[in-house]
């Protein structure tokens, strides 16, 4: 099993909602993050979990929240979200973090979020 | 400078032609590079690691040239399917990537 998978591949939520974003691995993979990419532009990250650890926090703000659970699950919480926060919600994995030998990223196919 | 800097193209190329992107960098300290690619509203797909030697795979060729910092990516004979947005990335001394903008390729038949 080569995939990262995610849940739901589309949202559209209220601006008072609670809602959360699933993602799944069995790669067997340490290292998990979230990205977050706008149209036209490429991802930005938001969150890394290494072994399970939250190990960056891009300074992104508190209606998000990442959870993990256990080496294959990342979810993120979203909670009281902006219009300006629609867009592609990437989930990524790797073998290790900080592993400077890096063998790629391999990316869920994503959560298309709109915030109304 | 960014650090990383792509042509946003896009490059409308003539199927079977060959075609080459550069991306340049400003971190000398960076480790690993790659190739990945982005299908319209899809997520991005590792294409390929770079290597100094260089390294081919099919009809791809990457390349790193670390004195003038950059890596190149060159594509023979080119497919309607090839056609997609071309990421260059790299590991900073953070071991975080850092993406580039992208380069947008359109393969007409």
């Amino acid at each position: 099993d080569t995939e990262v998978t995610q849940t739901p591949k589309h949202l559209v939520m209220g601006m008072t909602n609670k809602k959360s974003l699933k993602c799944e691995q069995h790669m067997g993979h340490r290292a998990m993050y979230w990205y977050k990419q706008k149209a036209k532009k490429p991802p930005e990250l938001m969150f890394v979990y290494s072994y399970e650890k939250l190990s960056i926090n891009e300074s992104v703000p508190s209606r998000f929240s990442p959870e993990c659970p256990n080496s294959s699950l990342l979810n993120l919480h979203l909670h009281a979200l902006q219009p300006e926060d629609s867009a592609l919600y990437l989930c990524a994995s790797s073998q290790v973090f900080r592993d400077r030998l890096n063998y790629g990223y391999t990316f869920g196919s994503g959560t298309r979020l709109t915030v109304v | 400078r960014k650090e990383v800097e792509q042509d946003p193209g896009p490059f409308n190329v003539p199927e079977g032609a060959t075609v080459a992107f550069n991306c340049t960098y400003s971190n000398s300290a960076s480790q690993s590079f790659f190739w990945y690619r982005q299908d319209c509203r899809k997520e991005p797909k590792l294409l390929m690691s770079v290597y100094s030697s260089g390294n081919e795979d099919g009809r791809f060729t990457a390349q790193l040239n670390r004195a003038s910092q950059y890596i190149s990516l060159l594509i023979r004979d080119s497919k309607l399917s090839d056609s997609a947005t071309y990421l260059c990335v790299f590991l900073d001394s953070n071991y975080q990537l850092i993406w580039g903008a992208g380069t947008k390729l359109i393969i007409k038949p």
